[in-house]
C-alpha cells in the first residue's frame, strides 16, 4: 500500500516552455502534498507544501509564479514549471502524506526535468 | 531552527561489515525521527521509523533509536549486503508544521 506514481518519469522541453509533472496517490487519499527539487548528489530541498482544494505554501525562495502547484483532488497534485530554463533542470519528487499520520510521507520515483 | 546533520559520505564498506551512520538533529520540541533510503534510480522509501523518546525503529535488520538527550538518531546495522547500497536520509519532522527537514545524505557502498 501507500503507492505514489508521477508522469512523467523524464520529460525534455525547450527553454521557454511550460511543462507539468503530475502526482498521483494511488491508494490513499492525500490531504497533503509535498514537491521537493535534489540536485544531483544532494539533499532533498522542500519546495512547497500543497493542501487539497488550498493554495499551495512555498517556502523561501521559491517562485511560485514559476512553479504553480495545483491540488485539485486528494489524489491529484500537480507541478507545472512555467516558462523552464536550463537552471530549472533538476529531478522533482513529489510526496504525500496519508490523513491518518502526522508527518510519515510516500515518496514518488521523481521526474527528470532537462530543458534545452 | 530546525536542521539536521548527517555523517558525511561517501560509506564505503565490506559485505558483513557492521554499519553506523551518524544522525544528529535541532528541533523544537520532539518530533518524529525517520531514515528513508533511496536506491540506485529509485524514489525514497521509508526504511524506518520512531515517533518518541526511547523509541526504536527496525527495519531489513536497520534500526536506529530516539535518544532524546543527545538528540540523535543514528542509524545501525550489524551485517550490510550488497543490496544495502545506497543514499541514506535522516529526517526529523518539524513539529506543528507536519514536514520533514532531510539530512544531506549518506551515500553507502557495500562491496563483494
Amino acid at each position: 500500500g501507500a503507492v505514489v506514481s508521477q508522469h512523467p518519469s523524464w520529460v525534455i522541453c525547450k527553454s521557454g516552455t511550460s511543462v507539468k509533472i503530475e502526482c498521483r496517490s494511488l491508494d490513499f487519499q492525500a490531504t497533503t502534498m509535498f514537491w521537493y527539487r535534489q540536485f544531483p548528489k544532494q539533499s532533498l530541498m522542500l519546495m512547497a507544501t500543497s493542501n487539497e482544494g488550498s493554495k499551495a505554501t512555498y517556502e523561501q525562495g521559491v517562485e511560485k509564479d514559476k512553479f504553480l502547484i495545483n491540488h485539485a483532488s486528494l489524489t491529484l497534485s500537480t507541478l507545472t514549471v512555467t516558462s523552464a530554463h536550463p537552471e530549472d533542470s533538476s529531478f522533482y519528487i513529489c510526496s504525500a502524506r496519508d490523513q491518518g499520520y502526522s508527518y510519515e510521507q510516500y515518496f514518488g520515483p521523481g521526474t527528470r526535468l532537462t530543458v534545452t | 531552527g530546525n536542521s539536521v546533520t548527517q555523517m558525511e559520505g561517501p560509506v564505503t564498506l565490506s559485505e558483513e561489515a557492521f554499519l553506523t551512520i551518524n544522525c544528529t538533529y535541532t528541533a523544537t520540541g520532539y518530533p518524529s525521527l525517520f531514515w528513508y533510503v533511496q536506491y540506485p534510480g529509485e524514489g525514497l522509501q521509508l526504511l524506518l521509523k520512531a515517533t518518541k523518546a526511547d523509541d526504536k525503529g527496525s527495519n531489513k535488520g536497520f534500526e536506529a533509536t530516539y535518544r532524546k538527550e543527545t538528540t540523535s538518531f543514528h542509524l545501525e546495522k550489524g551485517s550490510v549486503q550488497v543490496s544495502d547500497s545506497a543514499v541514506y536520509f535522516c529526517a526529523p519532522g518539524i513539529q506543528g508544521a507536519q514536514k520533514l527537514v532531510f539530512g544531506q545524505g549518506t551515500r553507502l557502498t557495500i562491496n563483494p
